[in-house]
C-alpha cells in the first residue's frame, strides 16, 4: 500500500483566501485524523472520522474550518477564509479503527504557509 | 488541556549512549503509544503498551508503564546518529467504561545523537 497519501505538499497563499487539503486514508483502515502541528502549540487534534462519519471536531478552531469525508478513500479540510495564524503542518492519519485506538499511520503532511 | 507531556524537551547524547525519555498524561488511559518524527516527515509509530502491561521491548527501543503515576518511559539502547529525531508520546483516553477513539499526543523530546 502507498501509505497515506496528503496533497498538497506545500502550500502559500495570501490572507482571505481560501485553502482546501485532501487526503486519501489507506485502504481498509475505518478512522480517519487530522492534526495540525506548530511550534508553539504541538500537535492538535482537529477532528477525526469514524466510517465516513465526523466523531469529534472539538479541535477546529473556528468556524473557517470545516472537514469532510465524502467516502471510505477520501477526505478535505477546508480553511475559509485563511488567516496568517493557520500557518502550519497539517497532517492526516489514519488507523483500523475498533474499541481501542490503535497504530496511526500518517501522511507527509500539508505544509500551510498563509501570508 | 495537554494529555501528555514528555521530558526532557530536549536530548543531546553521543552515539552508543542510552537515551530516555519520559511521558506523563492526566486521564485514564486504554493504551499509550510512542511516535518518531524526523525533521520535515510525518510521524512513524514506534511502539504500543496497553494499559495492563508494565514493559514492552521492540529491537532496541524498551518501554515502561506505571498507570499509578500515569507515567510512561522510553528507552533507546546503544543510540546511532540515525536515532535523531523527535519522539512522541501519545495516550488513547478513556472515560468511564468507553474509549473517546481519540489519540492526543504531547509536545515531544528531540533527541540529538551527536556521531
Amino acid at each position: 500500500d502507498a501509505g497515506v497519501i496528503q496533497s498538497p505538499r506545500h502550500e502559500v497563499t495570501e490572507m482571505g483566501q481560501e485553502v482546501t487539503l485532501r487526503c486519501k486514508p489507506i485502504s481498509g483502515h475505518n478512522s480517519l485524523f487530522w492534526y495540525r502541528q506548530t511550534m508553539m502549540r504541538g500537535l492538535e487534534l482537529l477532528i477525526y472520522f469514524n466510517n465516513n462519519v465526523p466523531i469529534d471536531d472539538s479541535g477546529m478552531p473556528e468556524d473557517r474550518f470545516s472537514a469532510k469525508m465524502p467516502n471510505a478513500s477520501f477526505s478535505t479540510l477546508k480553511i475559509q477564509p485563511s488567516e496568517p495564524r493557520d500557518s502550519a503542518v497539517y497532517f492526516c492519519a489514519s488507523s483500523l479503527g475498533g474499541l481501542n485506538t490503535g497504530e496511526l499511520f500518517f501522511g507527509e503532511g500539508s505544509r500551510l504557509t498563509v501570508l | 488541556s495537554q494529555q501528555g507531556e514528555e521530558d526532557p524537551q530536549a536530548l543531546s547524547i553521543q552515539e552508543g549512549e542510552n537515551a530516555t525519555m519520559n511521558c506523563s498524561y492526566k486521564t485514564s488511559i486504554n493504551n499509550l503509544q510512542w511516535y518518531r518524527q524526523n525533521s520535515g516527515r510525518g510521524l512513524v509509530h514506534l511502539i504500543l503498551i496497553r494499559s495492563n502491561e508494565r514493559e514492552k521491548h521492540s529491537g532496541r527501543l524498551r518501554v515502561t508503564l506505571d498507570t499509578s503515576k500515569k507515567s510512561s518511559s522510553l528507552l533507546i539502547t546503544a543510540s546511532r546518529a540515525a536515532d535523531t529525531a523527535s519522539y512522541f508520546c501519545a495516550t488513547d483516553a478513556r472515560y468511564g467504561s468507553g474509549n473517546t477513539g481519540k489519540l492526543i499526543f504531547g509536545q515531544g523530546t528531540t533527541l540529538q545523537v551527536k556521531p
